[in-house]
């Protein structure tokens, strides 16, 4: 059984820019959720795609999106970043999207703003 | 709004002591709440998880309790070894939506900490 993969593992970007992160979901698992983790912090959450629909979302700005697609793997997208958006974004795939289901975490993506 | 507290924020034991880690949450109305490992720049390993229903589980020389009612769940670690060294984070999942939409969504403490030193 393959678990949650995320690529790439790390990144570098600049202020203003746009980025990608990718997100392999668990098989049979259909809910992908993201989560930012700052330094020193506990991860939050970003939002929730359930069968390619955002179902769910924290307090983040409109510049976070993202895409589940139908085989239940998904992308966020962050636009105009910026300095605070430094962090390490983890992805967790879980079977529903009900919530009473363990969530299921990749290794995350590193990024890191100039 | 679910707030998630963690005490203490760093610990550091001899190799073979008993130690305990505590969680507290604000909101009662949760539906589980796992216990996660993370290790430096790494993901996040589920160690256990209890369902609202439950009150503790165990796996292997870790037992976690949850007491719904008054908001708290402790983490167990029996015998400890240096390999245990990472930090502890304790998440509840509630239900969000509204408008016909419902998710689950976990929130998480800021973790604790653990050094086990030889």
């Amino acid at each position: 059984e393959t678990g949650v993969t995320q690529s790439p593992t790390h990144l570098i970007k600049t202020r203003g820019q746009q980025v990608t992160l990718r997100c392999s979901s668990q098989s049979g698992h259909n809910t992908v959720s993201w989560y930012q983790q700052a330094l020193g912090q506990g991860p939050q959450f970003i939002f929730q795609y359930y069968r390619e629909e955002e179902n769910g979302r924290g307090n983040f700005p409109p510049r976070f999106s993202g895409l589940q697609f139908p085989n239940y793997s998904s992308e966020l997208n962050v636009n105009a970043l910026e300095l605070d958006d430094s962090a390490l974004y983890l992805c967790a795939s879980s079977p529903g999207g009900y919530g009473n289901q363990p969530q299921h975490f990749g290794d995350g993506t590193r990024l890191s703003i100039l | 709004k679910q707030e998630v507290t963690q005490i203490p924020a760093a610990l550091s034991v001899p190799e073979g002591e008993n130690l305990v880690l505590n969680c507290s949450f604000t909101d009662s109305a949760i539906y589980n709440l796992q216990w996660f490992r993370q290790d430096p720049g790494k993901g996040l390993t589920s160690l256990l998880l209890i369902q609202s229903s439950q009150r503790e589980q165990t796996s292997g020389r870790l037992n976690a309790s949850l007491d719904k009612s008054s908001g708290r769940s402790t983490l167990y670690i029996a015998a400890s070894q240096p390999g245990d060294s990472a930090t502890y984070l304790c998440a509840v999942t509630t239900l969000g939506g509204a408008g016909g939409t419902s998710y689950g969504k976990l929130t998480f403490g800021q973790g604790t900490i653990l050094t086990v030193h030889p």
